[in-house]
């Protein structure tokens, strides 16, 4: 089976703290992702990454910046957090685009809560 | 710009009744389309990819199918634990997954 592995199910930060969130996953997918989802919004795309040391911005980049140093390995990083940034996020990871299975598959998410 | 929505956003049926969920996209070249389902407080669990139109896929008492404009996600006597967010998503032309907001479904024993 397919696992994504989120560090924390829950996490209280005060404003203005720098937050990381740290993903891995196990499958050597070539793809991972960070989302958010909020109620009536949906899941947005925060950055995803499509190699080691590559990455690109999702629809709401802003006051968010990523890191892959490994393959496994994505984390999210919340430069100075606010309280618009309570949220749950969601990590995913999924093979490359040019591979016929391309379904993404989804850690069990981080609810953080900026206080 | 790649579009997904999801019909109803909630709906409600008795223990045994069955309907369908639906979801329209607009894309520019098909790769996949995904159902998800989401259980409260957690990460959505991937259940299906639909490729081209005509194509079906059944899990259990669930069965999707798919057109050239949208998907349906048929739920036949359904029980209580199938109780959840069902999530639809489309690959187009890049990495990304474009979500939908989702049908909230509650089976009532």
């Amino acid at each position: 089976d397919v696992k994504v592995t989120q560090s924390s199910r829950y996490l209280v930060k005060r404003t203005g703290e720098k937050v990381f969130l740290e993903c891995v996953q196990d499958m050597d997918h070539e793809n991972m992702f960070w989302y958010r989802q909020d109620p009536g919004l949906g899941l947005r795309l925060i950055y995803f990454s499509y190699d080691v040391k590559m990455k690109e911005k999702g629809d709401i980049p802003e006051g968010y910046s990523v890191s892959r140093e490994k393959k496994e390995r994505f984390s999210l990083i919340l430069e100075s957090a606010s309280t618009n940034q309570t949220s749950m996020y969601l990590c995913a990871s999924s093979l490359a685009y040019r591979a016929r299975n391309t379904e993404a598959f989804f850690g069990q998410g981080t609810r953080l809560t900026v206080v | 710009e790649d579009q997904v929505t999801q019909s109803p956003e909630a709906l409600r049926l008795q223990e045994g009744e069955s309907s369908s969920l639906n979801c329209s996209y607009t894309v520019s070249g098909l790769r996949g389309l995904f159902w998800y389902r989401q259980d409260p407080g957690k990460g959505p669990e991937f259940l299906f990819t639909l490729y081209s139109a005509g194509e079906e896929k059944e899990k259990e008492r669930l069965k999707a199918t798919l057109t050239k404009k949208e998907s349906f996600l048929h739920i036949t006597a359904p029980k209580p634990e199938d109780s959840a967010t069902y999530l639809c998503a489309v690959q187009g032309g890049s990495e990304k997954l474009v979500f939908g907001k989702g049908t909230k479904l509650t089976v009532n024993p």
